[in-house]
């Protein structure tokens, strides 16, 4: 089946620091890719996303490479802010059957402290 | 615009009690969703509705009752509801149901956190 799996957190970093998020996930076919993030007391915003093979997503910063190869899409960013602490939810959209469906990770936690 | 209302924010209701959430976005997208988000978890999908009809329920007890009255409105209505029901309900859209091709992201609102006493 689709499947998608986070690092479990929570990640703390200080202020600054090289953040990586690992996401590896189990699809028939190619996915779409995707990062939401949801910050306390929100709704998810979509990050960034990624639809073939090599597509590198950006926004704010953060970045994530899809890589068929390892079926992964980590997400990184070079220098972590506090305003950055926020739930992070790997997801994707399979390429076959399931249209509709988002299939999202367990979530990430980050907290970055000054 | 890339927004998503939904109303009211925080809603607290009884077992017995009937209410509605309600979602609206004027982005012209055509699928509409409702995800159920318990705390510490991923959003699960509750509903799909492309072109105003209902095209995904995954498996959702009937005491949630969704409509779609028109291309902007989504509509949850809640009925005897039990306090596991509790939980923050998100609404999204996207251009369309497919999700999976460029300009089709969905897009979320910032939910209805829901309480059952």
């Amino acid at each position: 089946g689709n499947s998608v799996t986070q690092m479990e957190g929570p990640v703390t970093l200080s202020e600054e620091a090289f953040l990586t998020i690992n996401c590896t996930y189990t699809a028939t076919g190619y996915p779409s890719l995707f990062w939401y993030v949801q910050y306390p007391g929100e709704g998810l915003q979509l990050l960034l996303k990624a639809t073939k093979a090599d597509d590198k997503g950006s926004n704010k910063g953060f970045e994530a490479t899809y890589r068929k190869e390892t079926t992964s899409f980590h997400l990184e960013k070079g220098s972590v802010q506090v305003s950055d602490s926020a739930v992070y939810f790997c997801a994707l959209v399979p390429r076959v059957g399931n249209t509709g469906k988002l299939i999202f990770g367990q979530g990430t936690t980050l907290q970055v402290k000054p | 615009d890339t927004e998503v209302t939904q109303t009211p924010k925080h809603l607290v209701m009884g077992m017995t009690n009937k209410k509605s959430l309600k979602c609206e976005q004027h982005m012209g997208h055509r699928a509409m969703y409702w995800y159920k988000q318990k705390a510490k978890k991923p959003p699960e999908l509750m509903f799909v509705y492309s072109y105003e009809k209902l095209s995904i329920n995954e498996s959702v007890p009937s005491r949630f009752s969704p409509e779609c009255p028109n291309s902007s409105l989504l509509n949850l209505h809640l009925h005897a509801l039990q306090p596991e029901d509790s939980a923050l309900y998100l609404c999204a859209s996207s251009q369309g149901r497919m999700l999976r091709t460029e300009g089709t992201e969905a897009f979320f609102g910032q939910g209805t956190r829901l309480t059952v006493v």
